[in-house]
């Protein structure tokens, strides 16, 4: 089956600075959503991003389908970012059914 | 989008036990799913729901631990049999709707978090 790998595992950032987020998939996809868990463990809808460049407030995503990959840019972190984020892909010739990446795991320290 | 709901969003279950967990979706939908979430761990698949006929499981998940109900196209249940502490995740019911994106997204319930002692 697809391969989903997102790196950095584990991000530390103070107030204010910028990261970018990666998500590389093995294979063709239909859909790639980002989500982002809160601490009370609530997945929330970032993106829906099968290709091209989305951006909403202060986070933006880029999908190029054709290398397979995607990034998740947050800029001006800000403590409530704080939480894991989740690419999450459905394969061409699947039924809708998300298959998704261990996870960012983000802390935003004051 | 669509709206989720789940009870209970927790609970803590003696070894042995079964727990139900409902998922009610604020809109008519084909397909539900049900998610597992081991601590500190990614979302895994449990099973495919859909309205009239019996829920499709991914591998490593089987009908007598995860009987799941799908009464309507607005409701759906899953149970969690014979629990043992390895049983102990954050229990996920989602669907597709309509986004803002234009095209549909899956969206999540709040989930259900259940310890097993």
């Amino acid at each position: 089956g697809i391969q989903v790998e997102q790196s950095p595992p584990d991000l530390i950032l103070q107030e204010g600075a910028n990261s970018t987020l990666r998500c590389n998939f093995s294979d063709s996809v239909n859909n790639l959503q980002w989500f982002h868990q809160n601490p009370w463990g609530q997945l929330i809808n970032l993106f829906y991003i099968p290709s091209g460049t989305k951006q909403n407030g202060r986070l933006s995503a880029t999908t190029v389908a054709t290398e397979r990959y995607s990034l998740l840019y947050i800029s001006s972190s800000q403590t409530t970012d704080s939480g894991v984020y989740f690419c999450a892909v459905d394969p061409q010739g699947g039924s809708e059914k998300l298959v998704f990446g261990k996870g960012t795991k983000l802390t935003v320290n004051p | 989008s669509a709206v989720i709901s789940q009870k209970p969003s927790r609970d803590i279950c003696q070894r042995g036990t079964s727990l139900t967990i409902q998922c009610q979706v604020d809109s008519q939908v084909t397909m539900m799913f049900w998610y597992r979430q081991q601590p500190g761990q990614s979302l895994t698949l449990i099973a495919t729901a859909n309205q009239g006929s019996e829920a499709t499981y991914e591998s490593g998940f089987v009908i007598d631990k995860f009987p799941i109900s799908r009464p309507n196209l607005t409701f759906s249940t899953l149970t969690v049999s014979n629990m043992s502490p390895e049983d102990s995740s954050i229990y996920l019911c989602s669907v597709e709707g309509f986004g803002a994106s234009g095209a549909y997204e899956q969206y999540f319930g709040p989930g259900t978090r259940l310890t097993v002692t």
